[in-house]
């Protein structure tokens, strides 16, 4: 069982938008620290999607976004593409347990 | 640009050490960035943090590893490296190399460790 909860998986037709939500604690998330997200593609290395809340680093296209409020955060995908198909992991610093801590992962699966 | 390769053995047996090499391509090891981490991935499990180095020697592991890891810096080599001792089943995983530099920003594409005998 993961410090942060994904859901398992999440779906969505090609062009819809789909939202996967990371929850955390006021260890985590709720103690200001900040949360990334990585995209893990069959077959490849993860790859980092979003950094520091919200930030797309060069070359991934602004249909992925991200927030983080309170003990949560949030990564939204719109203009679903057959190629987002894979593993999204949120990630952040959990200062409990002195550890950097995944999500469990959310499977996309584009219908 | 920075590039990562993880090498090291694929059949480990139990109770054995294990010991991973990621060469860094690019730049110097020591500059490469904040930390250089270790991460690894069960098969059908999510992704687990082992461990970091900071490029002036500092390390922090998962508590959860801690009495097993060792991460250090090989810079005649430009190489950071990971090992693991006393083995089991459940080290089985996909091990990864990648920089933190807000965030993981570049992977090595990951070697695969079996532990059996």
């Amino acid at each position: 069982q993961s410090v942060l909860t994904q859901p398992p998986s999440v779906s969505g037709a090609p062009g819809q938008s789909v939202t996967i939500s990371c929850t955390g604690t006021t260890s985590n998330i709720g103690a200001g620290y900040n949360v990334h997200w990585y995209q893990h593609l069959p077959g490849r290395a993860p790859k980092l999607l979003i950094y520091i809340n919200h930030n797309r680093p060069s070359g991934v296209p602004d249909r992925f976004s991200a927030s983080k409020s309170g003990t949560s955060a949030s990564l939204a995908i719109t203009g679903l593409q057959a190629e987002d198909e894979g593993d999204y992991y949120c990630q952040a610093y959990d200062r409990s347990l002195t550890v950097w801590v995944f999500g469990g992962g959310t499977k996309l699966t584009v219908l | 640009q920075l590039q990562l390769q993880e090498s090291g053995p694929v059949v480990v047996k139990p109770s054995e050490t294990l010991s991973l090499t990621c060469t860094v391509s690019g730049v110097s090891v020591t500059s490469a960035g904040n930390h250089l981490e270790w991460i690894r991935q069960a098969p059908g499990k999510g992704l687990e943090w082992i461990g970091n180095i900071h490029p002036g020697g500092r390390t922090s592991f998962n508590p959860s590893l801690k009495s097993r890891v060792t991460i250090s810096v090989d810079t005649s080599s430009n190489q950071f490296s990971l090992t693991m001792t006393s083995v089991t089943a459940t080290d089985t995983a996909l091990y990864y190399c990648a920089r933190n530099s807000s965030g993981l920003d570049i992977w090595g594409p990951g070697t695969m460790v079996t532990v059996s005998s």
